[in-house]
């Protein structure tokens, strides 16, 4: 079985402080992708970024970065110079690659609420 | 434009009485997905499809059916042995191995 657990359930920063959601997951499969989603008020989740379980090659947008290490089992996610349009829930994600043809399972943590405070 | 629809986006629902979610995409999508989100307890899966007329359980499916008659629609249908229904439902698809998924609004269920 394949699980996500975000710890940090609530985090509150002031405006242009650096910020770091954590997410740990646990899967036995050898292929898998992790995923990023930002849920703001409105309720719809947004795509941030995908990475799969070979590429741990760690990545930049912007003031978004994320540091995957497979040897931790964990994939975070720091946002720089946080602005108060980052204030939203967001999700850390996991499916594996099936190993037959089949439907893929998407997981999902917990979902931290960031506050970002003018 | 290409997406995901769910309606209602508030439904008020009695005790003991079934009411269907709906869940309708014109992206083409094979897989489609259903989940329950509560405070604190972040998004579970309640049942999920890869192909017309197939689905699997997720962690959660006690108390809800689904069905896939036809590619663009994956209703769900929370029963009366549902026991606290009270959630935010949303509903999401996806095309391919490893890819992300895109969701709907969501729909916001109520008992009352």
């Amino acid at each position: 079985a394949q699980k996500v657990t975000q710890a940090q359930t609530e985090i509150s920063v002031v405006e242009k402080e650096d910020v770091t959601l954590d997410c740990v997951y646990e899967t036995r499969d050898t292929t898998y992708y992790l995923f990023w989603y930002k849920q703001p008020p409105s309720g719809e989740l947004v795509f941030l970024i995908r990475r799969n379980s070979f590429d741990e090659q760690n990545e930049i947008s912007g003031r978004y970065s994320w540091n995957f290490q497979k040897s931790t089992s964990s994939f975070n996610f720091t946002i720089t110079a946080s602005q108060v349009v980052d204030s939203a829930v967001y999700f850390c994600a996991l499916t594996p690659l099936p190993i037959i043809q089949g439907a893929q399972k998407l997981v999902f943590g917990q979902g931290t609420r960031l506050t970002i405070n003018p | 434009d290409g997406g995901i629809t769910q309606s209602p986006k508030y439904l008020f629902r009695k005790e003991g009485q079934n009411v269907t979610l709906s869940c309708e995409q014109n992206l083409n999508h094979d897989a489609m997905y259903w989940y329950r989100q509560d405070p604190g307890q972040g998004l579970r899966l309640i049942y999920y499809s890869q192909i017309v007329n197939d689905f699997q359980k997720g962690d959660i499916a006690e108390g809800y059916s689904v069905s896939r008659e036809k590619k663009e629609s994956f209703p769900l249908t929370v029963t009366s042995a549902q026991k606290n229904p009270t959630a935010f439902y949303l509903c999401a698809s996806k095309q391919g191995l490893g890819t992300e998924a895109f969701f709907g609004q969501g729909t916001r269920l109520t008992v009352v």
